[in-house]
């Protein structure tokens, strides 16, 4: 699986949009970007995949750049629950085998 | 609602003893995981099994072993704790159908004195 890149920290006020970047530019064509988070001590939390298309769900946006090198993850509007270490992680689904190998992270403070 | 769980929560055991972490999950998920993360780092896979009989090495899988005898399990021992092993362990399992997202426990601290 490829190799991804995230700065290590970022600040976002409260009700702003949120915008963390990951690179991956080694990323294959049959690999996934998915995005997970983890607040506090509390175990990671899914938020959002895509393979080539921008994704929306309830939580968050997906932004992939055409040559899927680069993506970005939109929360709207930030709240402090937002909190959190955000994991960005390329993944290659091979029969159905799919294990979630995590970097670093950004560590994402949503403040008043 | 399918979950996953992990027991203990928090653990305290001596050097040199043999601990087992439970995982069970109720999603009929074959994809099972264990993790470890130490205090201000990221996680790391520790073992995993992609179906019944089924076990794998991670990263980290000196000193720990799993069996799968069941799709709801995957028990992790550590066979002779040592203090190295203080973490926090989750455990984690996804399906194998298209790119379905894994679910994780909310971890078990162990302390290793």
């Amino acid at each position: 699986d490829a190799k991804t890149t995230q700065p290590p920290s970022m600040d976002c006020a409260e009700g702003r949009a949120a915008n963390l970047p990951c690179n991956h530019s080694t990323i294959s064509g049959n690999e996934y970007v998915y995005w997970y988070r983890q607040i506090h001590s509390q175990g990671p939390q899914y938020i959002i995949h895509g393979l080539k298309n921008n994704e929306t769900n309830e939580m968050a946006s997906l932004i992939i750049t055409e040559d899927r090198k680069s993506s970005t993850l939109i929360l709207p509007h930030a709240t402090l629950r937002d909190t959190a270490v955000y994991y960005c992680i390329a993944l290659k689904f091979s029969g159905g085998y799919n294990k979630l190998i995590f970097g670093a992270g950004t560590r994402l403070a949503v403040h008043p | 609602d399918a979950e996953i769980t992990q027991s203990p929560r928090h653990k305290i055991t001596e050097t040199g003893r043999q601990v087992t972490l439970a995982c069970h999950q109720t999603w009929n998920h074959n994809n099972m995981f264990w993790y470890r993360q130490d205090l201000g780092h990221g996680l790391r896979l520790i073992h995993y099994s992609y179906g019944v009989q089924d076990t794998n090495k991670g990263e980290v899988s000196d000193g720990y072993s799993v069996s799968r005898s069941n799709t709801e399990d995957l028990p992790l021992t550590l066979e002779s704790a040592a203090s190295s092993q203080t973490s926090v362990y989750f455990c984690a399992s996804s399906g194998t159908r298209g790119s379905t997202e894994a679910f994780f426990g909310q971890g078990t601290r162990l302390t290793v004195v």
